[in-house]
């Protein structure tokens, strides 16, 4: 599965938009993308999944460009409670494998 | 809604015992995943389990067994704790089907071995 990259932190303040970018130069044509969302001492949780173009969700929107060498997760309108750790992973179709987590990005939220 | 539970949110044990870390599943997943996770290292898999009695090392597997004798529970086995495998432990299931699926934590389990 490709590696990911993203950066370790970020800084916000409510009600800005955030966006997290991710690399996977090497993503297969099988592979999806995938980010989930970690709060302290709790497990890691789905947030949005995509192949290519655009996706939304009620909690965020994935942009993919052609090439699927990146990809961003736009979170409009932070909140404090949006602090938490985003992790992209690159995930293989029909695979229901394991997935690869990568040290993910840190976001803070500032009131 | 998939419901992942794991037996203990908080454990302390001593270096030397055995511990047993149970994850219990209720959607028939037929994969079962553990984690772990520290400061600065993210997620790593140990173990994870595609079926009943299967088995297949992750990342770090070294001083883990695990044992899956029904489908709904994945045990995680430390045969003798050490103080380095004080982390925090993650459960996780997926489906084993076609198309994109994802995968469900379990709130986690904190060892901390003394």
């Amino acid at each position: 599965l490709a590696k990911t990259t993203q950066p370790i932190s970020m800084d916000s303040y409510e009600g800005q938009e955030v966006n997290i970018t991710c690399s996977h130069n090497n993503i297969a044509t099988n592979d999806y993308i995938t980010w989930y969302q970690q709060f302290p001492s709790q497990g890691p949780r789905f947030i949005i999944q995509g192949y290519k173009t655009k996706v939304t969700n009620e909690v965020a929107s994935l942009f993919i460009p052609a090439d699927r060498k990146s990809s961003t997760l736009s979170l409009p309108r932070v909140s404090l409670s949006d602090t938490a750790v985003y992790y992209c992973l690159v995930d293989r179709y029909n695979q229901g494998g394991k997935l690869i987590f990568g040290q993910g990005t840190e976001l803070s939220v500032k009131p | 809604d998939v419901k992942v539970t794991q037996s203990s949110r908080y454990l302390v044990k001593r270096t030397g015992e055995k511990v047993f870390l149970e994850c219990v599943q209720d959607m028939d997943h037929e994969n079962m995943f553990w984690y772990r996770q520290d400061p600065g290292l993210g997620l790593r898999l140990i173990y994870f389990s595609y079926d009943v009695k299967m088995k297949e090392k992750g990342d770090i597997p070294e001083g883990y067994s695990v044992s899956r004798e029904k489908k709904e529970r994945f045990s995680l086995i430390l045969e003798s704790a050490s103080t380095n495998q004080t982390s925090m432990y993650l459960c996780a299931t997926r489906t084993g089907g076609e198309g994109a699926d994802t995968q469900y934590f379990g709130p986690g389990t904190r060892l901390t071995v003394l």
